[in-house]
């Protein structure tokens, strides 16, 4: 089967600037998951969606960051406007249900300057 | 606060010696509990995962994790490391009612010839 697919690679934005991130999941998989990896430390979970509809996005700096699952296949993931300290690798993830292993895509990495 | 606690940050070790990483998590209920890796340049695979019966847990490339309910601990072992073992290693955990995996720190291990 395919795999999460994510774009872009690498994006390199200066400082207030908006960028967006794109995450396509595995076909059948209801659950999806954008994570925030700084270097040296593991993923954080930013957002987690079933199909269309946000479970936890407790953790999403709601003030900056955005993300949307309108037909509850892919997903976007924005930042407007951007700051230094966001700059990371953003994973998105799917999984069959909720409780079972993810699978990862490449991530973006994202450089603020 | 739930949390994962990753004991070791970084591990050096010869080819051939036996590898055991840390895992602690502090979660009161039910647990579902996960290791992955993240070879340099890629993206995060699934080592193995725990949800109930055996304690003890086989994966892949010859990895190994035992869950001890007791000690709240669920730590990785392989009895001879190889030089494409190097690798950043990820303990996950979530609670059994579907919420998101809680990702350790990650401990980064360095395999010398």
């Amino acid at each position: 089967e395919a795999g999460v697919a994510q774009s872009p690679r690498y994006k390199i934005i200066e400082k207030r600037q908006s960028v967006a991130f794109w995450c396509n999941p595995i076909s059948g998989h209801a659950t999806l998951y954008w994570y925030q990896q700084i270097l040296g430390q593991g993923p954080k979970l930013l957002i987690q969606f079933q199909n269309n509809g946000v479970v936890d996005d407790s953790q999403l700096p709601k003030d900056r960051f955005s993300a949307e699952r309108l037909k509850g296949v892919d997903s976007t993931l924005k930042i407007q406007p951007a700051k230094l300290e966001d700059s990371a690798v953003y994973l998105c993830a799917s999984s069959k249900q909720s409780n079972y292993g993810y699978t990862f895509g490449s991530g973006t990495r994202l450089t603020v300057v | 606060a739930q949390s994962v606690s990753q004991h070791n940050h970084h591990v050096i070790l010869s080819e051939a010696a036996s590898l055991e990483l840390g895992c602690n998590y502090s979660y009161g209920g039910t647990v579902n509990l996960f290791w992955y890796v993240q070879y340099p340049g890629q993206h995060l695979q699934l080592l193995l995962k725990y949800f109930s019966g055996d304690p003890l847990v086989k994966g892949i490339k010859g990895f190994e994790a035992e869950f001890i309910k007791s000690k709240f601990s669920f730590n990785l072992r392989k009895p001879s490391v190889q030089w494409s073992d190097t690798a950043e290693y990820f303990c996950a955990v979530n609670e059994d009612s579907g919420y998101a995996l809680n990702f350790g720190k990650g401990t980064s291990l360095l395999v010398t010839p």
